[in-house]
C-alpha cells in the first residue's frame, strides 16, 4: 500500500528555518510529481509547492524565494527546506503525490491522490 | 490569478438528504477541477477528479459536474460518515494549484 510519512516538523522562532521530510512506502517518489500543501489552524488549505518527476519545481507566492523542494533517490524521500520562517507559516504541512491521467485525445489531467499524515509547523517570536 | 468560490459555505442536513455545493471560478478552468474531503483532524482525501470522475473506492453516492466556471459537488444521500469539510481545487497549466474556501457539512 502506497504510504506518505511526514515529519520534521516543530516549534521555531520567528526567521528560523526547519526541513520537512516525506518518507514513501510502496512508491517512487523521484517517479512521480510530488507536492506540498499547508492548512493554518483553523483555515482551509493553501498549495506551497511541486516538483515534477523531470526536476522542475514551482512555487506559491508565498513560498517562492524562501521554501525550496527536492527529493533524495537514494532515500525515497521529498523534501521542503524552509527559511526565513514567518508566524502565519504556522500551519500543518502535508506531502501528497499527484497523479496525472491521460486521455485519448492527450490531454493532461492531475490530481492530488495519497497524502500524509501532515506535520505541524509553529512559528513564534 | 483564478479565485475559487464555493458556496454555501456552511451547511446542515440531515441524513438521507441530497446535498449539493457548488464551486465556482473566475475563468474558465477546462475540466481542471477536483474535489476533496477532510474530517476534522486528518488529511484530505480525494474523491473525484477531472469534474466528474470518482475515485476508486469511493461510494457512488458521491458525483460532481459542471464546466467552464461553474461546478458541482453532490452527495445524494447524506450518511453520517460524510460529516466533513469539502474543496474543490483548481489548477493551471504551469501546475499552480488553487483549493476553493471550502464547505463544512454537519447534521442538523
Amino acid at each position: 500500500e502506497v504510504q506518505l510519512v511526514e515529519s520534521g516538523g516543530g516549534f521555531v522562532q520567528t526567521g528560523g528555518s526547519l526541513r520537512l521530510s516525506c518518507a514513501a512506502s510502496d512508491f517512487t517518489v523521484s517517479d512521480n510529481y510530488m507536492t506540498w500543501v499547508r492548512q493554518a489552524p483553523g483555515k482551509g488549505l493553501e498549495w506551497v509547492s511541486i516538483i515534477y518527476s523531470g526536476g522542475g519545481t514551482n512555487y506559491a507566492g508565498t513560498a517562492k524565494g524562501r521554501f525550496t523542494i527536492s527529493r533524495d533517490t537514494s532515500k525515497n524521500t521529498l523534501f521542503l527546506q524552509m527559511n526565513s520562517l514567518r508566524p502565519e507559516d504556522t500551519a500543518v504541512y502535508y506531502c501528497a503525490s499527484v497523479r496525472r491521467t491521460v486521455t485519448q485525445e492527450h490531454y493532461y489531467y492531475y490530481h492530488m491522490d495519497v497524502w500524509g499524515q501532515g506535520t505541524t509547523v509553529t512559528v513564534s517570536s | 490569478d483564478i479565485q475559487m468560490t464555493q458556496s454555501p459555505s456552511s451547511l446542515s442536513a440531515s441524513v438521507g438528504d441530497r446535498v449539493t455545493i457548488t464551486c465556482q471560478a473566475s475563468r474558465d478552468v477546462s475540466n481542471n477541477l477536483n474535489w476533496y474531503q477532510q474530517k476534522p483532524g486528518k488529511a484530505p482525501k480525494l474523491l473525484i477528479y477531472t469534474v466528474s470522475n470518482l475515485k476508486t473506492g469511493v461510494p457512488s453516492r458521491f458525483s460532481g459536474g459542471g464546466s467552464g466556471t461553474s461546478f458541482t459537488f453532490t452527495i445524494s444521500s447524506l450518511q453520517p460518515e460524510d460529516i466533513a469539510t469539502y474543496y474543490c481545487q483548481h489548477y493551471d497549466n504551469f501546475l499552480s494549484f488553487t483549493f476553493g474556501p471550502g464547505t463544512k457539512v454537519d447534521f442538523k
